[in-house]
C-alpha cells in the first residue's frame, strides 16, 4: 500500500530565506507526483506536476524535484515571502490507479517578516 | 476560466439528520472526485467518477453515504444520517484524463 511522508510537519523560517520541503513515498510505482498548497480554511491549489519520466519542474520561485528510485520528491521555495505561508501538500498518483490521489499530511510553513 | 465550484460552503447540522453536497467541475474535465479532509490530515478519496460512472467508490462508507453524478457534469454527494465523525472537509475535484487535479474550496462540515 503507498504512503507517503511528508517532514517536518512544521516550519517557521525568516523572510528572505529559501527553504526545501521534504516528500517521500514507499512505492516506486508512480504514475506523476503533484504538490499543491493549502491556506487556512480554503481549498487546494495545485502547484507543481512532475511526471514519473520528469526529474524536475520549475513555477517562479518554485523548483520541484522527483527521485522515483528513492520515492522522493522535494519543494524548493527561493526568497521565501510571508505570503508563502500556508501548507504544502505533496501527493502521488500511483501507476495504474487511474487518477487516484495519495496525500502526505502536509508540512504547515509559516515565513516570519 | 471558472474552476470547480462546491456549495455550500459551510453547513452545521445535528447528528443524524443529512446534509448534501454539490460540485460543478471545470467545463470538459471527464473525471470527478471527492475527498474528505479531516482536520490536520491530507485527503482522502471518497469515491471517483469517470464520465457519469463511479468506478472507485471503494473509501465510500456506502451505509451513509451516497454519490451520483447526473449526465457525467454535476455531482452531489449526500451523508444521511449524519454521526459526529463527520465533520470533515468535503473537497471535490476534477480532471482531465488524469492530469492535473484542480480542486474546489471545499465544504466545511460540523456535526453537533
Amino acid at each position: 500500500k503507498q504512503e507517503v511522508t511528508q517532514i517536518p510537519a512544521a516550519l517557521s523560517v525568516p523572510e528572505g530565506e529559501n527553504l526545501v520541503l521534504n516528500c517521500s513515498f514507499t512505492d516506486s510505482a508512480i504514475y506523476n507526483l503533484q504538490w499543491f498548497r493549502q491556506d487556512p480554511g480554503k481549498g487546494l491549489t495545485s502547484l507543481l506536476l512532475i511526471q514519473s519520466s520528469q526529474r524536475e519542474q520549475t513555477s517562479g520561485r518554485l523548483n520541484a524535484s522527483l527521485d522515483k528510485s528513492s520515492g522522493r520528491s522535494t519543494l524548493y521555495i527561493a526568497a521565501s515571502q510571508p505570503g508563502d505561508s500556508a501548507t504544502y501538500l505533496c501527493a502521488v498518483r500511483p501507476s495504474g490507479s487511474q487518477g487516484n490521489l495519495i496525500f502526505g499530511k502536509g508540512t504547515k510553513l509559516s515565513v516570519k517578516p | 476560466e471558472a474552476g470547480v465550484v462546491q456549495s455550500p460552503r459551510y453547513k452545521i447540522i445535528e447528528k443524524k439528520q443529512p446534509v448534501a453536497f454539490w460540485c460543478n467541475p471545470i467545463s470538459g474535465h471527464n473525471t470527478l472526485y471527492w475527498y474528505r479532509q479531516n482536520l490536520g490530515q491530507g485527503p482522502e478519496l471518497l469515491i471517483r467518477y469517470e464520465n457519469e460512472e463511479a468506478v472507485d467508490d471503494s473509501q465510500l462508507p456506502k451505509d451513509r453515504f451516497s454519490a451520483e453524478r447526473l449526465k457525467g457534469v454535476d455531482s452531489t454527494l449526500k451523508i444521511q444520517p449524519a454521526e459526529l465523525g463527520d465533520s470533515a472537509v468535503y473537497l471535490c475535484a476534477s480532471s482531465l484524463e488524469g492530469n492535473t487535479i484542480y480542486f474546489g474550496e471545499g465544504s466545511w462540515l460540523t456535526v453537533v
